[in-house]
């Protein structure tokens, strides 16, 4: 069974650009977070889609944005691009539900310059 | 009340020794707690997980020791191999939410 992929998995964009990543989950799996993982820190949560709908946001400004779409993949958006946004992507699926276990994709680095 | 703190942050042990990881956490709705190992480029795999209601759970070398009074558990690894140098997370989860808290990381180097 393939696990969850990210695409692309490195990404090279100008400072005020904009950038999409695509997570595809475990299949069977309805949910999709994502977070962000700054070098040396672990990783923070950015926001959880289940079933098509937004059930979470963490603490970070509304240039970012997902989306989850009818087979379960989704996307994060990044709206102009800040130097500080350089970082590890991660998606994560799960069943959905609380308490399930969640895991993780490889990851998209974004480097912004 | 969110935080889960993380220790210790670097950690150097010989081979066929035992690495021991501590967390603890403030908020009392968190009621999963796994640990995760992730090699340096990759995504964090799961490794283990416990829920409050059992004090330990063990799978192959690896141990969760958990202790709800005290909002405390921690992550014994036997036999340490070389294979096992990675950076290890603890997480929290809790309420209705799939939202992981992580901790800060704790990077292991095991020498032959």
């Amino acid at each position: 069974d393939a696990g969850v992929t990210q695409s692309p998995t490195h990404l090279i964009k100008t400072r005020g650009q904009h950038v999409t990543l695509r997570c595809s989950p475990i299949s069977g799996h309805k949910s999709v977070s994502w977070y962000q993982q700054v070098l040396g820190q672990g990783p923070q949560f950015i926001f959880q889609y289940y079933e098509k709908e937004e059930r979470g946001r963490g603490n970070f400004p509304d240039r970012f944005s997902a989306r989850q779409f009818p087979n379960y993949s989704s996307e994060l958006n990044v709206n102009a691009l800040l130097l500080g946004d350089s970082a590890l992507y991660l998606c994560a699926s799960n069943l959905g539900g609380v308490s399930t276990e969640a895991f993780f994709g490889q990851g998209t680095r974004l480097t912004v310059v | 009340q969110q935080q889960v703190k993380q220790s210790p942050q670097s950690l150097i042990v010989q081979k066929g020794g035992i690495s021991i990881i501590n967390c603890a956490y403030e908020n009392t709705a968190f009621d999963y707690f796994p640990w995760y190992q992730q090699f340096p480029g990759k995504g964090p795999a799961l490794l283990i997980a416990i829920r409050p209601d059992v004090s330990e759970k063990k799978e192959g070398r690896f141990t969760i020791s958990f202790n709800k009074s005290a909002k405390q558990f921690s992550l014994h690894i036997m036999d340490s191999q070389p294979g096992d140098s990675a950076t290890y997370f603890c997480a929290a989860r809790g309420g209705n939410t799939d939202k992981l808290i992580f901790g800060t990381g704790t990077r292991l180097q095991v020498f032959p």
